[in-house]
């Protein structure tokens, strides 16, 4: 069954830093999000994206975070300067057209910053 | 985002039992979703409702949208020893396009 990959499953960096957060939804889909869990807490919704721009985003996703699709199959989440508040797992997902179409989730990247 | 109260926080199971879990709104969603995740992993659907009232079943799975939107419970029948996990639930609102929210979780252990 096709799925969603994400890359890497654990980053570390220091607090300053840019990161670069990578994921290649499923083939057919064109409508792809971000989301984090802080850990123990709960998933949280940053951004949603569809036709090469960003459709919706929460309160999270500030003018540090940013979104990319650089080519057809890539969908990266880019941090400029990291904080020790964005420690989390960041989970990238994927849809197909349709208002019922499932989500499906990758398995996230762990970011760590120290 | 909205707050979704999901209870119990955690719950230790005796394989073979039925286990019951349930989310409540102070908003009204169009859309309530169950997924299951487990460590390493992303969550996994298990089961969608889209209408008030909705029972829909998936294996041992049974999940209802509850009649006044702002709630839904998913019930675990003959649990095994592999349902073990962190069980979300997670509603929609619209026209946001899946910006869900989503509860804090309930944990299932299996009580050796």
């Amino acid at each position: 069954e096709p799925e969603v990959t994400q890359t890497p499953s654990h980053q570390v960096t220091q607090m300053g830093q840019e990161v670069i957060l990578r994921c290649v939804p499923i083939s057919n889909h064109l409508y792809f999000y971000w989301y984090r869990q802080i850990l123990g807490q709960k998933v949280e919704f940053l951004v949603s994206f569809y036709n090469n721009e960003i459709s919706e985003k929460s309160e999270i996703f500030d003018d540090q975070f940013s979104v990319e699709r650089p080519d057809g199959s890539n969908f990266t989440l880019k941090i400029r300067s990291t904080k020790l508040e964005d420690s989390a797992m960041y989970f990238c997902a994927s849809r197909a057209q349709g208002a019922r179409s499932p989500l499906h989730f990758g398995n996230g990247t762990r970011l760590t910053v120290t | 985002g909205q707050q979704l109260n999901q209870s119990p926080q955690s719950m230790f199971i005796q394989e073979g039992e039925d286990v019951s879990m349930n989310c409540t709104s102070s908003s009204i969603f169009n859309t309530w979703l169950w997924y299951k995740q487990e460590p390493g992993e992303g969550p996994v659907l298990l089961i969608a409702l889209y209408k008030a009232g909705e029972l829909t079943s998936n294996g041992r799975l049974t999940a209802q949208f509850g009649i006044t939107r702002k709630d839904s419970f998913l019930n675990i029948s003959a649990s095994i020893p592999s349902d073990v996990g962190i069980y979300f639930c997670a509603g929609r609102i619209p026209p946001n396009d899946y910006k869900l929210s989503f509860g804090a979780g309930t944990t299932v252990t299996v009580r050796a």
